[in-house]
């Protein structure tokens, strides 16, 4: 597996402004993702971070209002910019540890951060 | 892209009975498919998981079925106990995507003793 974490572990925040939330890892890991998940509801995933090149976004997520930024292979951040009540939810980041002799990814989970907006 | 249901949404069980949790997914370039636990306020974490060469995958308790042809797998738990209590989430992976999974709706299993 990896150890991952994440700060801030939840945050309080007004309308309009913007918190980044960053990701560490114990590792060097190539695919970092972030994801939204709405309380009672499942994940759903922002963005693709790959070291050294743009953020892919999934459709419904922009990167004016989600950029994200990826500077080595154990961190990465993701901002959520001028906030409106609608943001507020837990914001995971995620990485993916390739499998030996395998084409196929494990996927673990940071713990996530709360965000409220208020 | 892939989308992947999940059924049920809810799942009542008596200790000591079994669970299962089913999803289907569209894609047929789908090579990974894991499950994941997700307790209140917890990280989901990942239990078990399959690839598309094997049919069938047991972890004590847990098992994990797949049927390529009908595009769906199922988790099942044995000898369920309170511990069990969590949200499940089944996944599928697309080949070559770098580990980018599509998720289901989730199943919140209730385990009464």
């Amino acid at each position: 597996s990896a150890v991952i974490s994440q700060k801030p572990s939840r945050d309080i925040c007004q309308r309009g402004t913007s918190l980044t939330i960053q990701c560490q890892v114990d590792s060097q890991v190539t695919m970092m993702f972030w994801y939204r998940q709405q309380p009672g509801q499942s994940l759903t995933l922002i963005a693709t971070a790959n070291q050294g090149s743009e953020a892919t976004y999934e459709s419904g997520f922009v990167i004016d209002k989600f950029p994200i930024s990826r500077p080595n292979l154990t961190f990465s951040t993701l901002t959520v910019s001028n906030m409106s009540p609608e943001d507020s939810s837990i914001y995971l980041c995620s990485v993916a540890r390739h499998q030996p002799g395998l084409a196929v990814y494990e996927q673990y989970f940071g713990p996530g951060t709360r965000l409220t907006v208020t | 892209g892939e989308n992947v249901e999940q059924h049920p949404s809810t799942l009542s069980v008596q200790e000591g009975d079994s669970a299962v949790i089913k999803c289907t997914y569209s894609d047929s370039a789908s090579n990974y498919f894991p499950w994941y636990k997700q307790e209140l306020g917890k990280r989901p974490q990942l239990i078990i998981d399959i690839r598309s060469n094997v049919g069938e995958k047991k972890d004590q308790r847990i098992a994990v079925t797949l049927n390529k042809t009908a595009k769906h797998f199922s988790l099942h738990i044995t000898e369920t106990q309170p511990e069990d209590s969590a949200v499940y989430f089944c996944a599928a992976s697309i080949a070559d995507s770098w580990g980018k999974l599509q998720f289901g709706a989730g199943t919140q299993v209730v385990v009464t003793p």
